[in-house]
């Protein structure tokens, strides 16, 4: 079974803080996703990564940054955290190749609260 | 065009009944409709998708319907029971990227 972990279930942060979230998937897949989760908007792509330090800005890039080093970790940044920034981050991962009709697989989620 | 928009937001049915989900998208290029089903607390986990050159696909208790020309698929779930009670996504997606419905929140009711 493919397993894709993220680093906390929850995290509080500060306005202005530096925030990182880590994502690790254990199946060897291309692809890894980063979105956000807000009621009543569904999930938003962020970033997405197709190879290690390869990434492509999703649809709500701005205020964010990734990195992915390593081909089963892909990280998200916040630089500076906003109060709007506020949500649940869901990060994915697919197999990659063929880039067509692709299972992703996610994560348990991140519930980051700004203050 | 890159929209797929889902309805209804919030569903309540008894125990039995058969709840419907209705997507639409515009995009004519995408070329696969998954379902994602999301309990809470955890990630969305695929359920099941369907490709447009099928009209219907089957699988268990939960069946896709698809209607290209309409540009319309839904999701039934037949014989609900109170553990399928989760929030639903459509999707659909040209590629790697996948464009999500807002969400449907489903209880089903003992």
């Amino acid at each position: 079974d493919v397993k894709v972990t993220q680093s906390s279930r929850y995290l509080v942060k500060r306005t202005g803080e530096k925030v990182f979230l880590e994502c690790v998937q254990d199946m060897d897949h291309e692809n890894m996703f980063w979105y956000r989760q807000d009621p009543g908007l569904g999930l938003r792509l962020i970033y997405f990564s197709y190879d290690v330090k390869m990434k492509e800005k999703g649809d709500i890039p701005e205020g964010y940054s990734v990195s992915r080093e390593k081909k089963e970790r892909f990280s998200l940044i916040l630089e500076s955290a906003s109060t709007n920034q506020t949500s649940m981050y869901l990060c994915a991962s697919s197999l990659g190749g063929t880039l067509s009709q692709e299972t992703q697989y996610f994560g348990p989620g991140t519930r980051l609260l700004v203050l | 065009q890159q929209q797929v928009k889902q309805s209804p937001q919030s569903l309540i049915v008894q125990k039995g009944g058969i709840p419907i989900i209705n997507c639409a998208y515009e995009n004519t290029a995408f070329d696969y409709f998954p379902w994602y089903q999301q309990f809470p607390g955890k990630g969305p986990a695929l359920l099941i998708a369907i490709r447009p050159d099928v009209s219907e696909k089957k699988e268990g208790r939960f069946t896709i319907s698809f209607n290209k020309s309409a540009k319309q698929f839904s999701l039934h779930i037949m014989d609900s029971q109170p553990g399928d009670s989760a929030t639903y996504f459509c999707a659909a997606s040209n590629g790697y990227k996948y464009i999500f419905g807002t969400g449907t929140r489903l209880k089903v009711l003992a």
